[in-house]
C-alpha cells in the first residue's frame, strides 16, 4: 500500500493564480483532511470530509475549496492564490472503523510558495 | 473549546541528556484521545502514540515514555538518553468526541540534540 500520497510535492505560484492539490489514499478510509502548517502555529485544519461526496469547513477555510468525488481522493483548490497561503499542506486520512479507527495517517506534505 | 498548549517552543540538550516535552490540553469532553507526532527535518509526520482518556497508565517504548495526568490535563513526553536522531519538532494533539475525528494540534516543540 502506498498509504497517503500528495501531488505535487513543491509548487511556486504567482499571486492570483489557481491550482489544485491532490491527495490520494489506498486504505479505503472514510475520513480525509487538509491541514496547513505555518511556523510556530502547528497544524491547522482547512477542510475535511467524512465520506465520499461530503465536505466541511475546518478552522481556516477561507480562500480554499475542496471536493471528494471519489472516496480515495480529496482535492484542495486555491482559486486565487495569495502570499498568505504560502505554507506546507498536509493531507491525512482516518479509517473511521476498526481498532485504529481514529488514528490519522498523514501524507508527505506539499510545500507551496505564493509570490 | 478544545485547545492544546505546548509552551516550550524550542529545547536544546546535549546528547545522552533526558528531556521532557510538555503538553497541556483543554476539553469539555469526558472521552477524548491524545496523540504525539514527530516531524523530523525531512518534514513527514510520524505517529508516536495514542492514549485515550480512560487509560492513565504511563507508557514506555524504548527510550520514550509518556506521562498522562488527567488531574492536571497534561500528557508529557520524555526522551531518555537523547540522541542526535531525536532532533525534530514534536506535536501533541487532541481528538474529542466530535464525529469528524479531526485533531487539534499544539504549536509544537522543536528539540535540538547536540552531539
Amino acid at each position: 500500500n502506498a498509504g497517503v500520497t500528495q501531488t505535487p510535492k513543491f509548487r511556486v505560484l504567482k499571486t492570483g493564480q489557481s491550482m489544485t492539490l491532490l491527495c490520494a489514499q489506498d486504505m479505503n478510509h472514510e475520513y480525509m483532511y487538509w491541514y496547513r502548517q505555518d511556523p510556530g502555529m502547528g497544524l491547522r485544519l482547512i477542510h475535511y470530509s467524512v465520506g465520499e461526496g461530503t465536505t466541511a469547513k475546518g478552522e481556516v477555510p477561507d480562500g480554499y475549496n475542496v471536493s471528494r468525488l471519489k472516496k480515495q481522493n480529496f482535492l484542495l483548490g486555491l482559486e486565487s492564490a495569495a502570499p498568505s497561503q504560502t505554507s506546507v499542506y498536509f493531507c491525512a486520512s482516518t479509517p473511521g472503523y476498526g481498532g485504529r479507527y481514529n488514528e490519522q495517517f498523514f501524507g508527505p506534505g506539499t510545500r507551496l510558495t505564493v509570490l | 473549546a478544545q485547545k492544546v498548549t505546548q509552551a516550550q517552543t524550542e529545547i536544546s540538550v546535549v546528547e545522552k541528556e533526558d528531556v521532557t516535552l510538555d503538553c497541556v490540553y483543554e476539553t469539555r469532553d469526558t472521552t477524548y484521545y491524545l496523540f504525539w507526532y514527530k516531524q523530523p527535518p525531512s518534514g513527514e509526520l510520524v505517529f508516536l502514540i495514542r492514549r485515550n482518556s480512560f487509560d492513565e497508565q504511563n507508557e514506555i517504548s524504548g527510550r520514550y515514555s509518556w506521562n498522562f495526568q488527567k488531574s492536571t490535563s497534561s500528557f508529557n513526553f520524555t526522551i531518555t538518553a537523547s540522541q542526535v536522531v531525536d532532533s525534530a519538532v514534536y506535536f501533541c494533539a487532541l481528538k474529542g468526541m466530535d464525529s469528524s475525528y479531526k485533531l487539534i494540534f499544539g504549536s509544537g516543540t522543536r528539540l535540538l540534540v547536540r552531539p
